[in-house]
């Protein structure tokens, strides 16, 4: 089945940095979509992707669709304490619309 | 913007019990809901896709008899555990999408302990 490798697994970084994420894939998605789950909660979405290339912001975020249709970035910038939680990219290939595929997930900790 | 409820957050059961987890579409009609399963610190596994009318869809290894899916409604889906043990404690998640739609919303999932 396919697989979503997602990197890295944990990041600690100070206030004000930048954080970047990825994920790859052995397969292609259509669609690629970035998620926060914060601790006892569902998964909220942040981006989602469309289109192969595509480079699509959120306030401090910003994430791109891989021209192979194989990969994923998310970034972060000037990070804040409440940017903490677990960030999961998710794709979805083929017909079946919502079913979606996760990667591991990167839990995101930031220092004051 | 839509909002997917799931009841109950948080439960506890003795094993041998069984569980019913539900999840409902507040402001849509959801065709389609996929259930979730979640270990601590884990990725989300895809259990199963439930269809309006339909017998739910499962995903390779997970027990269908174990786990009952009933979606009656096109704003309620349940996910049943039944003879919960120990080993299906576990954070469930439960998503919607409606029909036509693009977008895909969360429940806040429910934590279930089994002792």
């Amino acid at each position: 089945g396919q697989q979503l490798n997602q990197s890295p697994q944990s990041m600690f970084i100070q206030e004000g940095e930048d954080v970047s994420m990825n994920c790859t894939s052995s397969s292609i998605f259509n669609t690629w979509l970035w998620y926060k789950q914060e601790p006892g909660e569902g998964p909220v979405l942040l981006i989602a992707l469309y289109k192969a290339g595509e480079l699509t912001s959120n306030g401090r975020l910003t994430a791109q669709f891989g021209i192979t249709r194989k990969d994923s970035f998310l970034n972060i910038s000037a990070s804040i304490p409440s940017d903490v939680g677990i960030y999961f990219c998710a794709g979805q290939g083929g017909t079946s619309y919502g079913k979606l595929t996760f990667g591991q997930g990167t839990i995101l900790t930031v220092h004051p | 913007g839509a909002v997917v409820s799931q009841h109950p957050s948080r439960v506890i059961c003795k094993s041998g019990t069984s569980v019913k987890i539900e999840c409902r579409s507040l402001d849509f009609q959801a065709t389609t809901m996929f259930w979730y399963r979640q270990f601590p610190k884990k990725s989300l596994m895809l259990m199963a896709t439930s269809n309006e009318g339909s017998k739910a869809t499962y995903e390779q290894g997970v027990e269908k008899d174990k786990f009952l899916i009933n979606h009656a409604s096109l704003t309620l889906s349940t996910l049943t555990v039944t003879s919960a043990h120990p080993e299906d404690s576990s954070f469930y998640i439960c998503s919607a999408r409606g029909k036509g739609g693009e977008k895909l919303f969360f429940g806040s999932g429910t934590q279930l302990s089994v002792l």
